[in-house]
């Protein structure tokens, strides 16, 4: 079975762009939850989805966005992008909504310059 | 509010030596409690979950509840042990969602 598969690896963006991160969960996973990780505030929740629709938010400001599609693949979106987004996003999936163990990709890393 | 707590960013430890990993958390409700783990250069990982009251690898945790905390123990450390560990807490809300809070992660290096 393949694993959680982010796309891209690797993005550098400038101030004031926008950003869309790409996330294809585990097949027949069904919910998937992103991460921002930096080191100084660490792993923290951005938000969950399931079935296409939001369940759980975390917070980050309006600019922070996501959906799921159909086929349980997500997308993230970052606008006016700020060089504190500078982050590793994390994508997990999990077979069901409110499963306890998630299975995370290996992350899209964001440089913003 | 959900929080974990990993008093320790750094560890270390020479191989051959027990080790803890120390986590505590404050949550209200019944949380379930899980490690993870990240070797140099690897995906996050879960390494275990209190409710299944296994060992992984060598390693234990035991949820202590009126001491709120979840240490990771390991009686003799080896030097592949070495990675990132979170403690990290997944408790529920009304629409069912179960959100994981992490701490921010101990650093443990096994040396020789």
């Amino acid at each position: 079975k393949a694993g959680v598969t982010q796309t891209p690896r690797y993005l550098i963006k400038t101030r004031g762009q926008q950003v869309t991160l790409s996330c294809s969960p585990i097949s027949g996973h069904r919910s998937v939850s992103w991460y921002q990780q930096t080191p100084g505030q660490g792993l923290q929740f951005l938000f969950e989805y399931f079935s296409e629709t939001q369940r759980n938010k975390g917070n980050f400001p309006g600019r922070f966005s996501g959906r799921q599609f159909s086929n349980s693949r997500s997308e993230m979106n970052v606008s006016t992008l700020e060089l504190g987004d500078s982050a590793l996003y994390l994508c997990a999936s999990s077979p069901w909504q409110g499963s306890p163990e998630a299975f995370f990709g290996q992350g899209t890393r964001l440089t913003v310059v | 509010a959900q929080r974990v707590t990993q008093p320790e960013k750094l560890l270390s430890v020479f191989k051959g030596a027990p080790v803890e990993l120390k986590c505590n958390y404050s949550y209200s409700g019944s949380p379930e409690l899980f490690w993870y783990v990240q070797y140099s250069r690897q995906r996050l990982q879960l390494l275990l979950r209190h409710i299944s009251r296994e060992s992984i690898k060598g390693f234990t945790a035991d949820l202590n509840k009126g001491e709120t905390s979840f240490h990771l123990k390991k009686p003799f450390a080896q030097e592949e042990d070495s990675a990132m560990y979170y403690c990290a807490l997944s408790g529920g809300n009304q629409g069912g969602s179960e959100k994981l809070v992490f701490g921010k992660g101990t650093k443990l290096t096994v040396n020789p």
